[in-house]
């Protein structure tokens, strides 16, 4: 049972135009959500977060929206550059109980951005 | 650089034996996560360590098993290898203040490979 679910394994995006990855998912009890970049051979970097409560987060080029009654969550990249090329996982977390802190991964978008 | 270091960086052995993996947490950081990355399955969590507890448990197998030191250094053990525990092992750490969803910041991984 996937909870996390991104269902565009790849994304292409030319330079200076916008990326937008999505992710969604079925755990009603999910209420912090993390977006996290990887390099091959390199562990997860963190991007952003965003908590329940909330249905936007911005930190510069990076932007994460949560819609909670869709079960959605998109992070828009602009703009894009080629630097930005990795694969970009979703997580999300429960509070609270036995599974306080297990991040659950979605499976991964592997963007490419183009010159 | 995130902070946390794993070593070693790569291990290779043979099936039946058994190997130690290593995390050291940020500094201030109290808990430790340990997940695994297959060809297949993506980040699966296995365990959590807060401050030498054992917080929160995943799909960890019976074969493998963790602990966190009084200097919250954490190792993984992972004994009666097989073909299919060949994966990249990463830690992770948080401040996991208490009630409070935090990031976990990950290292820079282990890459497992049983011949």
């Amino acid at each position: 049972d996937q909870q996390v679910k991104q269902n565009s394994p790849s994304l292409s995006v030319q330079e200076g135009r916008i990326s937008i990855l999505n992710c969604d998912y079925t755990n009603s009890m999910f209420d912090y959500f993390l977006w996290y970049k990887k390099y091959p051979a390199e562990g997860p970097t963190f991007l952003i977060s965003i908590s329940s409560i909330k249905d936007k987060n911005e930190d510069g080029r990076f932007t994460v929206f949560l819609n909670k009654s869709a079960k959605h969550l998109s992070l828009h990249i602009v703009p894009s550059q080629p630097g930005d090329s990795a694969v970009y996982f979703c997580a999300s977390s429960v509070p609270g109980g036995t599974s306080y802190g297990k991040l659950t991964f979605g499976q991964g978008t592997i963007l490419t951005v183009h010159p | 650089d995130s902070g946390v270091t794993q070593t070693p960086k790569h291990l290779i052995t043979a099936t039946g034996q058994r190997v130690t993996l290593r995390c050291s947490p940020r500094s201030g950081d109290l808990s430790v996560y340990w997940y695994q990355q297959s060809l297949d399955q993506g980040l699966q969590f296995l365990i959590q360590y807060y401050n030498g507890e054992e917080r929160a448990k995943g799909n960890i197998l019976e074969r493998f098993s963790a602990q966190q030191f009084p200097d919250l250094h954490s190792e993984l053990n992972l004994s009666s290898l097989e073909l299919g525990d060949s994966a990249l092992y990463f830690c992770a750490s948080s401040v996991e203040a208490s009630g409070v969803a935090d990031t976990q910041y990950f290292g820079p991984g282990t890459r497992l490979t049983v011949l």
